[in-house]
């Protein structure tokens, strides 16, 4: 069974400080991966793909890939209150995409 | 780019009616497309995924003669809840993807339709 795994939450962190998010995958074999944020209410938006290992920066979101350690990460620089929501973490499966649980992420003003 | 959009955004049904609900990608033709229910405050369940012009394939555990899916083009995929109850009540929202390589497989959600069953 292809898993993608994730904290649950709820992370709490200040504004302006660096949100830091962390998901697992199981298959070995991906190797596409993707940050999606869903806010209450709303579906899934898709805001980083990352295809290699190492960082991608776009603005204040950073994706870090470890394919090694089968470990995807999102960073969000500078939160803002409006950075609160569910975040999922997805990796490429065989014809679609896994989904990890998601992680709720509060930014406290 | 990569605009999905879902139509009704909202309905309420009496139960034992039929729903049908429509999914379209509007800027670029999806050769899958993905089928999620979300009950409040849960994870994204995938329900079936269709392939244009092929039958689709549901997941374990969805029925496939109470949810019917049609992919009848590359842009155009339909949802119908057949016999609606109560608990089919629920959020499904419908994904695509324009292919199987590089970031052709990137996935993109359309904003969902909000099924309540009276």
């Amino acid at each position: 069974q292809k898993e993608v795994e994730q904290n649950s939450g709820p992370l709490s962190v200040p504004e302006g400080a660096i949100a830091s998010l962390n998901c697992t995958y199981s298959d070995r074999g991906s190797q596409s991966f993707f940050w999606y944020r869903q806010y209450s209410g709303k579906s899934p938006e898709l805001i980083m793909s990352i295809y290699s290992n190492g960082d991608k920066e776009d603005g204040r979101f950073t994706a870090q890939l470890n394919k090694a350690s089968q470990y995807v990460s999102l960073l969000i620089r500078d939160s803002q209150p409006s950075d609160s929501a569910t975040y999922l973490c997805a990796a490429r499966g065989d014809d679609k995409i896994i989904f990890g649980k998601g992680t709720r992420l509060h930014i406290l003003p | 780019g990569a605009v999905v959009s879902q139509h009704p955004s909202w309905v309420i049904c009496k139960s034992g009616t039929s729903v049908k609900i429509e999914c379209r990608s509007l800027d670029f033709q999806a050769t899958t497309m993905f089928w999620y229910r979300q009950f409040p405050k849960q994870s994204l369940m995938l329900m079936a995924t269709s392939n244009e012009g092929s039958k689709a394939t549901y997941e374990q555990g969805v029925e496939k003669d109470k949810f019917l899916i049609n992919h009848a083009s590359l842009t155009l995929s339909t949802l119908t809840v057949t016999s609606a109850h109560p608990e089919d009540s629920s959020f499904y929202i419908c994904s695509a993807r324009a292919g199987t390589s590089g970031r052709w497989y990137e996935q993109y959600f359309g904003p969902g339709t909000r099924l309540t069953v009276t």
